[in-house]
């Protein structure tokens, strides 16, 4: 079936990096575009950026710019997102979801199921 | 940057109760680009709805949507005690690409 496994979740120090792993199945990697959202403890969805796994494209959220890197290796399926210069208020639960490749309808059909980064001095 | 603002904040209704959930764009946006989601303490986001009002594989029919331009809702016909969830809308703007959430609905079953 069609799945988005992403890796465990980790403890990080303020200023340090983090990357997370979003592994997809049972379905064509590089037909899909792969999002990273985020939700801080007790808040609302927020979108980080996207990558075009087939052509490596990416977009990112202007308040991640500079900040915010997204990578894919299409030989494991795999997308990753490192955010570096972590603060506390990075601490949230990150999603990865795919959409597809399209001009016309635009939705997140298939989510991960969350990893949790905690950035704690 | 398109805004989508969510209201109410909470609805709290009895089973069978209609839920009417409301999502407004700070400007015009195209159908095509409004969807929905719910989701449950604990887990990912469950897409519902795409297209304003087309309801995605395997959802049930009691879930609709409508609406253009600025204002769109999300209906729950006949509310079932696992339909407690928060309801979130989300629009995608192409110049430049950017996806945006509202604050999302909270419906608690009484």
């Amino acid at each position: 079936q069609v799945q988005l496994v992403q890796s465990g979740g980790e403890v990080k120090k303020p200023g340090a990096s983090v990357k997370v792993s979003c592994k997809a199945s049972g379905y064509t990697f590089t037909g899909y575009y792969i999002h990273w959202v985020r939700q801080a403890p007790g808040q609302g969805l927020e979108w980080m950026g996207w990558i075009n796994p087939n052509s490596g494209a990416t977009d990112y959220a202007q308040r991640f710019q500079g900040r915010v890197t997204m990578t894919r290796d299409t030989s494991m399926s795999t997308a990753y997102v490192e955010l570096s210069r972590l603060r506390s208020d990075d601490t949230a639960v990150y999603f990865c979801a795919r959409s597809r490749i399209t001009n016309y309808y635009y939705f997140m059909d298939v989510w991960g199921k969350g990893t949790t980064i905690t950035v704690s001095s | 940057e398109i805004v989508l603002t969510q209201s109410p904040g909470t609805l709290s209704l009895s089973p069978g109760e209609r839920a009417t959930l409301s999502c407004r764009a700070s400007q015009s946006v195209g159908s095509s680009s409004l969807a929905w989601y719910q989701q449950k303490p604990g887990q990912a986001p469950r897409f519902l709805i795409y297209g304003s009002s087309s309801r995605a594989t395997g959802i049930p029919d009691r879930f609709s949507g409508s609406g253009s331009g600025t204002d769109f809702t999300l209906t729950i016909s006949r509310l079932e005690p696992e339909d407690s969830a928060v309801y979130y809308c989300q629009h995608y703007g192409s110049s430049p690409p950017t996806w945006t959430f509202g604050q999302g609905t909270r419906v608690e079953i009484k």
